[in-house]
């Protein structure tokens, strides 16, 4: 398996546009995560979904947020309209299992830069 | 709330000395404990996962850690630093919100690593 893909790796856009981030988990994995990490707040967990379905939403900042999981190997993050706030680095993660199983692992796409201007 | 604390957000040692990253866990009952490794412009990748059993727990590229309940530690440790060693380094351990997250992931604010040669 590739691993977590996340596109496009970098973006740059004005403020007031829509972002859309991409990711595709491991085939067979059940959970997706989202984080944005920043200098100020590090790693932080937006929303994580089981088995397509929405979790824990109580991370993502605001309404301009939404997350969608149509199918199990697709995930998209949405930002509009995007604000400069919002320049951050996001990673989607996925597992098999919660990280409460002994044997579960979270493993990491490489991340999508987000620049807003 | 449970929490993990890294001590120390930059590290430097020289090539062959001694590593010592440290992490607190905030917990009545012990945490399954994770230490991940951040190299730069990458995702996360595990390290290693303490979850019951033996204390020393051995990672990748000589990497162990030591969970140490009476101390509530979980320090991650490496005998003698490489170059290749410099990346940021997060403990991290599960949510225990059992009303809600559970499946996910909470971070410490990270502890970047240089090696000088």
């Amino acid at each position: 398996d590739a691993g977590v893909i996340q596109s496009p790796r970098h973006e740059v856009t004005e403020m007031g546009q829509e972002v859309t981030l991409r990711c595709k988990p491991i085939s067979g994995h059940d959970y997706l995560f989202w984080y944005r990490q920043t200098m100020m707040r590090g790693l932080e967990l937006l929303i994580y979904f089981n088995n397509n379905v929405p979790i824990d939403d109580s991370g993502m900042p605001e309404d301009r947020f939404s997350a969608k999981m149509p199918n199990a190997s697709f995930s998209t993050l949405k930002i509009q309209p995007s604000e400069p706030r919002d320049s951050a680095v996001y990673f989607c993660a996925s597992s098999f299992g919660q990280m409460w199983d002994m044997n579960t692992e979270a493993f990491f796409g490489q991340g999508t830069r987000l620049t807003v201007v | 709330a449970q929490s993990v604390t890294q001590l120390g957000s930059h590290v430097s040692v020289s090539e062959g000395a001694l590593v010592l990253l440290r992490c607190n866990y905030s917990s009545s009952v012990p945490p399954y404990l994770f230490w991940y490794v951040q190299y730069p412009n990458q995702g996360l990748q595990l390290l290693l996962k303490y979850t019951t059993g033996a204390t020393l727990v051995k990672g990748i590229n000589g990497f162990e850690a030591e969970f140490k309940k009476s101390e509530t530690s979980f320090h991650l440790t490496k005998p003698s630093a490489h170059m290749s060693d410099a990346a940021e380094y997060f403990c991290a351990r599960p949510s225990t919100n059992y009303g809600g997250s559970q499946g996910n992931l909470i971070f410490g604010k990270g502890t970047k690593l240089s090696v000088k040669p």
